[in-house]
């Protein structure tokens, strides 16, 4: 199985913030890894697809990086509406699939 | 745009099964080569995935599930189901459809970009 490690579990940013949050494979997955944005009692939502590629529809101060083992989701500028728990996944060993344990972002 | 919509028990007691199906509304489950796939998030943690199907019926198991777990597909009605068997308190929780589809300039990334709201499925006697 390979084992997919968000850091940090939480963090606290005010709106304008510049946020990263990083997400660890156990091994490497190329670029397999897609990243979610998820608000309590609704759908998750696709962001990043293939580490780097933005969803259609989402805004644009979302961006992904990374290769193998080490990728990074950042927000250039929080807005209100970004606070929420973001999860990676990776989609390398399919069918198989495994998501990070999420990173919940609240308000400062 | 295809919207899903899970529907099933929201109260299950222990040892029995749960079942659980996602209605796939506005595209036909059979197009194209989307996955669909069923996913779970007990209260207070992350998401689990726990297997998908195609249209053509094959399906895939998270390995830690697997010997409790069947995902079947109805293409007449649109639809796909899950059943997990033998269940305990440990699976009460919010359980999502979701659709795999294909991205990229050749097809390479799958990514699930359409989801269900979720239903909450607690297991208690």
């Amino acid at each position: 199985d390979i084992q997919m490690t968000q850091s940090p579990s939480s963090l606290s940013a005010s709106v304008g913030d510049r946020v990263t949050i990083t997400c660890r494979a156990s091994q490497g997955i190329s670029n397999h890894l897609n990243w979610y944005q998820h608000k309590a009692g609704k759908a998750p939502k696709l962001l990043i697809y293939g580490a780097s590629n933005l969803q259609s529809g989402v805004p644009s101060r979302f961006s992904g990086s990374g290769s193998e083992t080490d990728f990074t989701l950042t927000i250039s500028s929080l807005q209100s509406d970004d606070f929420a728990t973001y999860y990676c996944q990776q989609s390398f060993n399919t069918p198989g699939t495994t998501f990070g344990q999420g990173t919940k972002l609240e308000i400062k | 745009q295809a919207q899903l919509q899970e529907s099933g028990p929201g109260l299950v007691k222990p040892s029995q099964t749960l079942s659980l199906t996602c209605s796939v509304s506005g595209g036909s489950i059979s197009s194209g080569n989307n996955h669909w796939n069923w996913v779970r998030q007990p209260v207070g943690k992350g998401l689990e995935w726990i297997g998908r199907i195609y249209a053509s019926g094959s399906a895939a198991y998270n390995p830690s599930l697997r010997s409790r777990v069947t995902i079947s597909i109805d293409t007449s009605k649109n639809q796909f189901s899950l059943k997990l068997t033998s269940v305990t308190a440990a699976d009460t929780a919010v359980y999502y459809c979701a659709r795999a589809n294909w991205f990229g300039k050749l097809l390479t990334f799958d990514a699930f970009d359409i989801w269900g709201q979720g239903t909450l499925v607690s297991v208690s006697s």
